[in-house]
């Protein structure tokens, strides 16, 4: 079964700075989609980025992207001009290409924003 | 456009009573997903419903929980006799036939048993 893992609680940046989130997942498939998911205090999960394993290139948006690493499956976002609406949960997910259709979600990591 | 739609968004039951959460999915999605969020947690998968079958129970709990999503109306997932333990926020996402990958979520139901 598919796990993944991040290990940071909790982090925080300073407004306007650069902040990482870790995520790190065991998968014996070769062919998967990663997510990152912001879950502000509303709880409403809102997808912020997306990466097909098949593909090299790093997704973007706006100030979101991923380092993706699939040989050390390492999947770490990375936010750039961090904004006071940026402070939420953060989930990683894994979901299969083939079967199974369900997301796999890490534990999150709560984002602070200091102003 | 209308997003997901879940309802209620706050139930409070009593031990032992039945708990019904509805997920209206977008327009034109046919796919359905349910997700567990328990306090201070990830989301864990519970089932996954198509117009009349369901396709993946795997995450459901074997007693006491069921789900279903009819032709018409909204899927229905269904909690008998609850236990302070089903107290935590239900989401429901959905996905359009032929771009499963995107799945869009609703806002969630918390449920709390006193």
């Amino acid at each position: 079964a598919q796990t993944v893992t991040q290990s940071q609680p909790e982090m925080s940046v300073q407004e306007a700075e650069t902040v990482t989130l870790s995520c790190t997942y065991d998968t014996s498939e070769s062919d998967y989609y990663l997510f990152w998911y912001k879950q502000p205090p509303s709880r409403q999960m809102i997808l912020v980025i997306r990466q097909e394993a098949y593909k090299q290139q790093n997704a973007t948006e706006n100030r979101f992207s991923v380092n993706f690493q699939k040989a050390a499956k390492s999947f770490s976002l990375k936010i750039s001009d961090s904004q006071l609406g940026d402070a939420a949960m953060y989930f990683c997910a894994y979901r299969s290409a083939e079967g199974a259709q369900k997301l796999v979600f890490g534990q999150g990591t709560r984002l602070t924003i200091n102003p | 456009n209308a997003g997901v739609m879940q309802n209620p968004r706050h139930l409070v039951r009593r031990r032992g009573q039945e708990a019904r959460l509805r997920c209206s999915p977008m327009k034109g999605h046919s796919h359905v997903y349910w997700y567990r969020q328990l306090p201070e947690e990830g989301l864990k998968f519970m089932v996954y419903l198509q117009k009349e079958n369901i396709i993946d129970e795997s995450g459901m709990p074997k007693e006491r929980f069921s789900a279903e999503f009819p032709k018409e109306g909204p899927s229905i997932l269904r909690i008998q006799q609850v236990v302070r333990g089903d107290s935590a926020a239900y989401f429901c996402a959905s996905s359009p036939r032929y771009r499963p990958t995107e799945q869009y979520f609703g806002p969630g139901t918390r449920l709390t048993v006193t």
